[in-house]
């Protein structure tokens, strides 16, 4: 399988602390995307990393991307009880033919309690 | 921010029928749409890849007769499982990929129980 694998599979933690989650892949990639899905819902896009790409921040998100270890890393800061949802990493791999065709990693189910 | 639509949102249905689950891509053209499949607390996996206008292209260990999958249009792609198992039982999620590299929207997902 070419699927990613995310750690930890489960994270909780109190509101205003801080979420690491770490993903990591196992082809060259495009670009590593990260998504947030809340229990029964759809998928919602939080931030896309090119390849050539070190760290990018979007509000209270960080992420890092270190292609010589095919890993990546989410953190979010001052966590909410609202950031409660899972957590997934996603690949675009280089030469799949097709734009978009995405992999998921096993995604980090995260738990923020007040 | 682009619209993708799915529907139904949710089916029951008697083993051994058939089910379609349509997605729309509201506001912009989607040369490609992708299926996916989702169990409980896993991850997504992928079943295929439709691009308007030809056949879809399937994962290994997908069944193409049992996933159909039509992309008439632009804006709409149809997944239908036919003669359904309880064992087909799963969350349905859908994307679509716009005409910018990596910019993709997911539907919010179709989830199926097979009685």
């Amino acid at each position: 399988s070419q699927q990613g694998e995310e750690d930890p599979q489960a994270l909780s933690i109190q509101e205003g602390e801080n979420a690491t989650m770490n993903c990591s892949y196992k082809t060259s990639i495009n670009n590593l995307q990260w998504y947030r899905q809340n229990s029964g819902r759809g998928l919602v896009h939080l931030i896309l990393i090119r390849s050539n790409e070190r760290e990018k921040h979007s509000g209270r998100l960080r992420v890092t991307l270190d292609t010589s270890k095919k890993s990546s890393s989410l953190l979010i800061t001052a966590s909410r009880a609202a950031d409660t949802a899972s957590y997934f990493c996603a690949t675009d791999a280089v030469n799949t033919g097709t734009a978009s065709k995405l992999t998921f990693g096993t995604g980090t189910r995260l738990q923020v309690t007040l | 921010g682009a619209v993708v639509s799915q529907h139904p949102s949710r089916v029951i249905c008697k083993s051994g029928t058939s089910v379609k689950i349509e997605c729309r891509s509201l506001d912009f053209q989607a040369t490609t749409m992708f299926w996916y499949r989702q169990f409980p607390k896993q991850s997504l996996m992928l079943m295929a890849t439709s691009n308007e206008g030809s056949k879809a292209t399937y994962e290994q260990g997908v069944e193409k007769d049992k996933f159909l999958i039509n992309h008439a249009s632009l804006t709409l792609s149809t997944l239908t499982v036919t003669s359904a198992h309880p064992e087909d039982s799963s969350f349905y999620i859908c994307s679509a990929s716009g005409l910018r590299t990596g910019e993709l929207f997911f539907g919010e997902g179709s989830r199926l129980t097979v009685l």
